[in-house]
């Protein structure tokens, strides 16, 4: 079974860049022709779709952060990332790394989550 | 974009009763050439990720208990929980993916005990 972990600082400075990476066990990154995701939670809040990456490089991001983010992927490591720049307390959520399923196009494996702070 | 709300923001069910939970998009999410319908419900206990319950409005994943159905079309989806279990206290999103790449959830239901 696919296991999807984040990891990464859990509190940022205002105006910095926020940086997460998402190691993926049981399954490679390159096969099965899934998908790789974030996702985002404000605190008490709803969920957010940030953007994916499929492990050719090729990515898809949420119009509303696309000037904003950068994801990754490195296959070698097994391993996706997020870069999110000039962050404000409003990027503050538990940021969720998830495996899009071809055909279905459903979020199916996450991982637990890291929550972010914003802060000075 | 397309635009998800769900009604009613919570609900309290006794055990073993029914739970209602509905979920309405800004547009339809009905793709005419497959005649599916692109939207999915999640389940989220406390302090855990989301899980995939439900795809194409009505087909359980894998593993889910049969007490969880989805119905509707277009529109105007519900899910259904035939008789309420203590293990199903959560929060119950809708999400569709007719507009990928821009994947949108519902605000989500918070299922309680009454």
């Amino acid at each position: 079974q696919v296991q999807l972990q984040e990891s990464g600082p859990g509190l940022v400075k205002p105006s910095q860049t926020l940086s997460l990476t998402c190691t993926v066990s049981g399954g490679s990154i390159s096969s099965g022709g899934y998908y790789w995701s974030w996702i985002r939670q404000h605190p008490g809040k709803g969920l957010e779709w940030i953007g994916y990456i499929y492990y050719s490089g090729s990515t898809y991001y949420n119009p509303s952060l696309k000037s904003r983010v950068t994801i990754s992927v490195d296959t070698s490591k097994n391993q996706f990332s997020l870069k999110l720049s000039s962050v404000t307390a409003a990027d503050t959520a538990v940021y969720y790394c998830a495996s899009l399923r071809p055909g279905t196009v459903t979020f199916d494996y996450w991982g637990q989550g890291t929550l972010v702070t914003v802060s000075s | 974009d397309i635009v998800m709300t769900q009604s009613p923001d919570s609900l309290a069910v006794s055990l073993g009763e029914r739970a209602t939970i509905n979920c309405k998009s800004s547009q339809s999410v009905l793709y005419s050439s497959n005649n599916k319908n692109y939207l999915a419900w999640y389940q989220q206990k406390p302090g855990q990720p989301p899980k995939l319950l439900i795809y194409w409005a009505s087909t359980r994943e894998s593993g889910v208990p049969d007490r969880f159905s989805g119905s509707g079309s277009g529109t105007d989806f519900t899910l259904t929980i035939s008789s309420l279990q203590a293990e199903d206290v959560a929060v119950y999103y809708c999400q569709q993916y007719y507009s990928t790449p821009g994947f949108t959830f519902g605000p989500g239901t918070k299922v309680d005990i009454k």
